[in-house]
């Protein structure tokens, strides 16, 4: 099976620009999770969808948004960039949403806002 | 207070050698599910090993191995015979039951560095 895949796999904008990221999960995977990665804050939960709806957000501001469509690829949006919003984003895929299923993660997007 | 906390920031070990990377955890829900992912310089999260709260015996995975300590609330990863491909960040994170999903909480990281 194909891992996870994310693009683009790197990305400059500039501040107050809008930015989408993709996310295929595995096939079959119907969770997809995202989560920001910076060297000040670490890894922090951002969203997770599953079957297309939203289980669980993060403490992000509404700036970040996401959506999951009917073949699961999900999408996370990011609107007015600011310049702590450079990070690496990484998705993660899974079978379920409990239980001992790990969660497998995708190369992630390395955002720059310059 | 921090859910996940891994005290050593960067570790050295020398090739052939075990290593044991320090993770403490806080929760209050009694059902609960550790991981340890491996992240290398590429950026991608390897999964490495898993522990349920209630699973009775440690966890392990080929050369890794999980010393659950319930009680102290301790999931230590043991890595045996480190090789060089072993040099990454390694990090702890904790699923908890009442939280719907699959949200992980992740500690700070350990890097840690192989020396031939």
């Amino acid at each position: 099976k194909a891992g996870v895949t994310q693009t683009p796999r790197y990305l400059i904008k500039t501040r107050g620009q809008q930015v989408t990221l993709s996310c295929s999960p595995i096939s079959g995977h119907r969770s997809v999770s995202w989560y920001q990665q910076t060297p000040g804050q670490g890894l922090q939960f951002l969203f997770e969808y599953f079957s297309e709806t939203q289980r669980n957000k993060g403490n992000f501001p509404g700036r970040f948004s996401g959506r999951q469509f009917s073949n699961s690829r999900s999408e996370m949006n990011v609107s007015t960039l600011e310049l702590g919003d450079s990070a690496l984003y990484l998705c993660a895929s899974s079978e379920r949403t409990s239980g001992t299923n790990e969660q497998f993660f995708g190369p992630g997007t390395r955002l720059t806002v310059l | 207070a921090q859910k996940i906390t891994q005290t050593q920031p960067g570790m050295f070990v020398q090739e052939k050698e075990a290593v044991t990377l320090d993770c403490t955890y806080d929760t209050s829900d009694p059902s609960y599910g550790l991981f340890w992912y491996k992240q290398p310089s590429s950026g991608e999260m390897i999964f490495l090993i898993y522990q349920g709260s209630y699973d009775q015996q440690n966890a392990t995975e080929g050369r890794y191995s999980l010393n659950f300590q319930k009680a102290r609330k301790s999931a230590n990863l043991v890595i045996s015979a480190s090789q060089l491909g072993d040099s990454a960040m390694y990090f702890c994170a904790m699923r908890e039951a009442n939280n719907a999903g699959n949200m992980l909480t992740f500690g700070g990281g350990t890097r840690l560095m192989v020396k031939p």
